[in-house]
């Protein structure tokens, strides 16, 4: 099964501050990453696929990067509703890997 | 708009059987892969199973490969989820996923709402 190391576990970050969020594939997962918010009592929210398109509807400070195996999730100005949990998915191979998730909570 | 709304979770007893149904709308249903994914209470998301778009083509976890059967109906745009042997372990929010994109890359980009399990005795 392919690991999806997810750093760090948690980030307390200022508004309007950048915040970034990590994935490591523990094998080439050729951009096929996605990152989710998912707000507390909800269900998760597609932000980015292929590692850095932009989900139509997602705010333009989401942003993701990456290659291979390291993968980055950047949010451009923190902003309140921007508080949640965040996972990384693996979709190359199966079985679909998430990352453990990082909690964003506004400082 | 994109719609699907899971039901048929609840409490059961170890051992017992259950099924989930998703129901879909605002969307060609017949046109896209279909999963359920899970969450056990306070923890992070486990892919459980994906159907393809026409049914000819099933994936599981390992962990529920034999006691657990994806299925669909096209006609009634409906995803199932037949749970059998439950085990204390599967108890968690079940949610309904679209898979979209194309071989071998795919991701999930829209959610149900999700149901809860619970198996306990």
């Amino acid at each position: 099964d392919i690991q999806m190391t997810q750093s760090p576990p948690s980030l307390s970050a200022s508004l309007g501050e950048t915040v970034s969020i990590e994935c490591r594939a523990s094998e080439d997962i050729y951009s096929n990453l996605a990152w989710y918010q998912q707000k507390s009592g909800k269900s998760p929210q597609l932000l980015i696929h292929y590692a850095s398109s932009l989900q139509d509807g997602a705010p333009s400070r989401f942003s993701g990067s990456g290659s291979d195996t390291q993968y980055s999730l950047k949010i451009s100005g923190m902003q309140p509703e921007d508080e949640g949990v965040y996972y990384c998915l693996q979709g190359s191979k199966y079985p679909y890997t998430f990352g453990a998730g990082t909690k964003l909570e506004v400082k | 708009e994109v719609q699907l709304v899971e039901s048929g979770g609840g409490l059961v007893q170890p051992g017992r059987s259950l099924k989930l149904s998703c129901a879909a709308s605002g969307f060609t249903f017949s046109n896209y892969g279909m999963a359920w994914v899970r969450q056990a209470p306070t923890k992070g998301l486990e892919w459980v199973a994906t159907i393809s778009y026409d049914g000819s083509s099933t994936y599981y976890r390992d962990s529920v490969k034999g006691r657990f059967t994806i299925s669909r109906d096209n006609a009634k745009s409906t995803l199932y989820l037949q749970m059998d042997s439950l085990r204390s372990e599967d108890t968690a929010t079940y949610y309904c996923a679209r898979q979209n994109g194309y071989d071998p890359y795919w991701y999930f980009d829209f959610w149900g709402p999700g149901t809860m399990v619970t198996v306990s005795s």
